[in-house]
């Protein structure tokens, strides 16, 4: 079974910290997506990494795909309250047609 | 901008009743999917569609039933609702040579 496993869980940190959320794999991706999803909305594609290595930044949120095309890290800067939400990753693990999320992560940025 | 719709945004039915939840999307995209999804918890994929007239069943054992006549529109039926479709539905579609699925806003239904 192919899993993706996203670390943390749960977070709840004040606003003006850092954070990083992980999302790890035994498999090998073409590339990786990250959503953001709000209570009662669709998850909201916030980036696609392709490249193992590659680095991408949106604003304060900065994107890592590891080399081996494995994982992949989500890094927030300066957290504000807009950025509570459920956080995903997801991809085609090679070899496969199937789409899966990882477990989420759950983000509650305090004011 | 993903351009994909999802209606009603919001119902809420009493048991036995059939409904229709309707996803179009204008991106021309060859798959779509529909996921159910509780209140914080993970997406599990019931019905997909590669393309017209294309439709099969997901990981999670639904109810439901969906048609693909048409590649913009994606509808998804519930012949006798029972409170135990309570829940978010969400649909998504894909270009068939990308892995990027784009979601619609979802729909929350809560069976009487």
């Amino acid at each position: 079974t192919q899993l993706l496993e996203q670390s943390p869980q749960f977070l709840s940190i004040q606003e003006g910290e850092n954070l990083t959320v992980y999302c790890n794999s035994s498999s090998v991706f073409s590339s990786l997506q990250w959503y953001r999803q709000e209570p009662g909305e669709g998850p909201v594609l916030l980036v696609t990494v392709v490249t193992g290595g590659e680095v991408k930044k949106l604003k304060r949120l900065t994107f890592q795909f590891g080399d081996a095309r494995k994982d992949s890290s989500l890094h927030i800067t300066a957290a504000q309250p807009g950025d509570t939400g459920l956080y995903l990753c997801a991809g085609v693990p090679l070899g496969t047609y199937k789409y899966i999320f990882g477990t989420g992560t759950r983000l509650k940025v305090l004011a | 901008e993903a351009d994909i719709y999802q209606t009603p945004r919001y119902l809420v039915i009493g048991t036995g009743k059939k409904i229709t939840l309707e996803c179009s999307q204008t991106m021309g995209h060859d798959k779509m999917y529909w996921y159910q999804q509780d209140p914080g918890m993970e997406l599990h994929l019931i019905h997909y569609s590669y393309g017209v007239n294309s439709t099969e069943k997901g990981d999670l054992s639904s109810e439901s039933t969906v048609s693909r006549i048409r590649t913009e529109h994606f509808p998804l039926t519930l012949e006798s609702a029972r409170p135990s479709h309570t829940s978010q539905y969400l649909c998504a579609s894909r270009r068939a040579a990308q892995d990027t699925q784009y979601f619609g806003p979802g729909t929350r239904l809560t069976v009487l």
